[in-house]
């Protein structure tokens, strides 16, 4: 299976501030990689696929980019709406797997 | 709007049979994609199961291929999960989720399990 290493597992940041997490793939998974957001007692929510694409109705200030094994969200100007936890999901090759979760808080 | 809410006991002894359904409102489950289950651990670490396709077929990750099945009922567009011989490493909170392409854009809110005697 590709394993997934996602850092941090938690990070702190101030309103405005841009943020970043990344995911590294133990092989190329040729930006199969997808993004979520999962707020608490919520389900999680699609941000972005093929690594850099933003899904439908995500706010531009979400990013993705990456290529080969090392992958990155980033948020721009964060905004309190933003504190959630974020994971990433390869779909380069079965089975799909997950990265362990970031969970951003604000500071 | 497309909805998915998963049902089921909260609580399985083990040994015993995990069956979970998933309801689907807003969207024909075999007008296409992919409908999967995916779990969450303690301590967060996620575990995609399987899916079963739009026409039927099925999907499943090998780490689970002895125990698990998916399947559906058309006339009630729901979809089901069953895990059997369950132990205590089968505690999770599970999801199921709109495959679309290779990538989940649709997700229920989640239902917590607990194997427990």
């Amino acid at each position: 299976d590709i394993q997934m290493t996602q850092s941090p597992a938690s990070l702190s940041a101030s309103l405005g501030e841009t943020v970043t997490i990344e995911c590294r793939a133990s092989e190329d998974i040729y930006n199969g990689l997808a993004w979520y957001q999962q707020k608490p007692g919520k389900s999680p929510q699609l941000l972005i696929y093929n690594a850099n694409s933003l899904h439908t109705g995500v706010p531009s200030r979400f990013s993705g980019s990456g290529s080969g094994t090392q992958y990155s969200l980033k948020i721009n100007s964060l905004q309190s709406e933003d504190v959630a936890s974020y994971f990433c999901q390869q779909y380069y090759d079965y089975p799909y797997t997950f990265g362990a979760g970031t969970k951003l808080e604000l500071k | 709007e497309i909805q998915l809410q998963e049902s089921g006991p909260g609580l399985v002894k083990p040994s015993q049979s995990l069956s979970l359904t998933c309801s689907v409102t807003g969207y024909t489950i075999t007008s296409g994609y992919d409908w999967s289950w995916i779990r969450k651990f303690p301590g967060n670490k996620m575990e995609w199961m399987g899916y079963i396709s739009y026409s039927g077929s099925t999907n499943y990750n090998p780490s689970l291929k002895s125990r698990i099945s998916i399947t559906r009922d058309t006339s009630k567009n729901q979809f089901f999960l069953q895990l059997n011989s369950v132990t205590t490493e089968d505690t999770a909170t599970y999801y199921c989720a709109r495959l679309i392409a290779y990538y989940f854009d649709y997700w229920g809110q989640g239902v917590m399990v607990t194997v427990s005697s």
